[in-house]
């Protein structure tokens, strides 16, 4: 069975930091691009990054560019998000979600997502 | 303001179609694949149609997707009250290197 199961989400206070990570399962996760999706409470769906399959490609949200890292550890089937400088808007429900894409077209869209992990930010 | 345009609600008495549509642009929806997702409350996005108008397995054949240049549009035929959620459409846009998505649909089954 194909499975995204996040980890990491907490309570942290403005400016701090946090990594919320993604266990893949179920499928070769060195062979796919890896997206971070949000969702603020009662707030529609925000794309956060994408990272290519071999890390070649990463992309951003110019919200969170200079603040997040997108990071990938093939031989661990995980995906992590670095979260820096950390802003009340940054409170959401955060998504891994798989993508279609690899390395040749990184991005097709997203047909795997996990339940999601909760950061809130708030002192 | 969301990339691409959904209109925020839509309704129909079950068995009735309806049609949720999404506009975007040339560096959007006009040069990639659009997806849509079904969101039940407190659960995680569920892909209804992938590359503008393939079904995964699993979903029912009352979904359908369509893509027309820069427009893209979801039909639920035959409505049942579990149909009643949160809509979402999405592409990558190359312009901005990043996914796109709408602001969601609310569809209410009366």
């Amino acid at each position: 069975e194909v499975q995204l199961v996040e980890s990491g989400g907490g309570l942290v206070k403005p400016g701090g930091s946090l990594r919320v990570s993604c266990a893949a399962s179920g499928f070769t996760f060195s062979t796919y691009t890896m997206n971070w999706v949000r969702q603020a409470p009662g707030k529609g769906l925000e794309w956060v990054s994408s990272i290519s399959s071999r890390s070649n490609y990463i992309y951003y949200v110019d919200s969170v560019k200079g603040r997040f890292t997108i990071s990938r550890d093939n031989a661990k089937n995980s995906v992590y998000l670095q979260m820096n400088s950390l802003r009340a808007e940054d409170t959401a429900v955060y998504y891994c979600a798989r993508d279609e894409g690899s390395e040749v077209l990184v991005a097709i869209g997203m047909d795997v997502w996990g339940q999601g992990t909760t950061v809130t930010v708030s002192s | 303001q969301s990339v691409l345009t959904q209109p925020p609600s839509a309704s129909g008495t079950p068995g009735q179609r309806v049609t949720i549509s999404c506009s975007g642009s040339s560096s959007n929806i006009g040069s990639n694949y659009v997806y849509w997702y079904q969101q039940l409350p407190g659960t995680p996005p569920k892909v209804l149609i992938s590359r503008n108008n393939l079904r995964p397995s699993g979903v029912p054949d009352r979904f359908s997707g369509s893509k027309s240049g820069t427009s893209a549009s979801l039909a639920i035929s035959r409505l049942r009250s579990e149909d009643e959620a949160e809509y979402y459409c999405a592409a990558w846009d190359d312009s901005l290197r990043g996914y796109v998505f709408g602001s969601g649909t609310k569809v209410t089954v009366l």
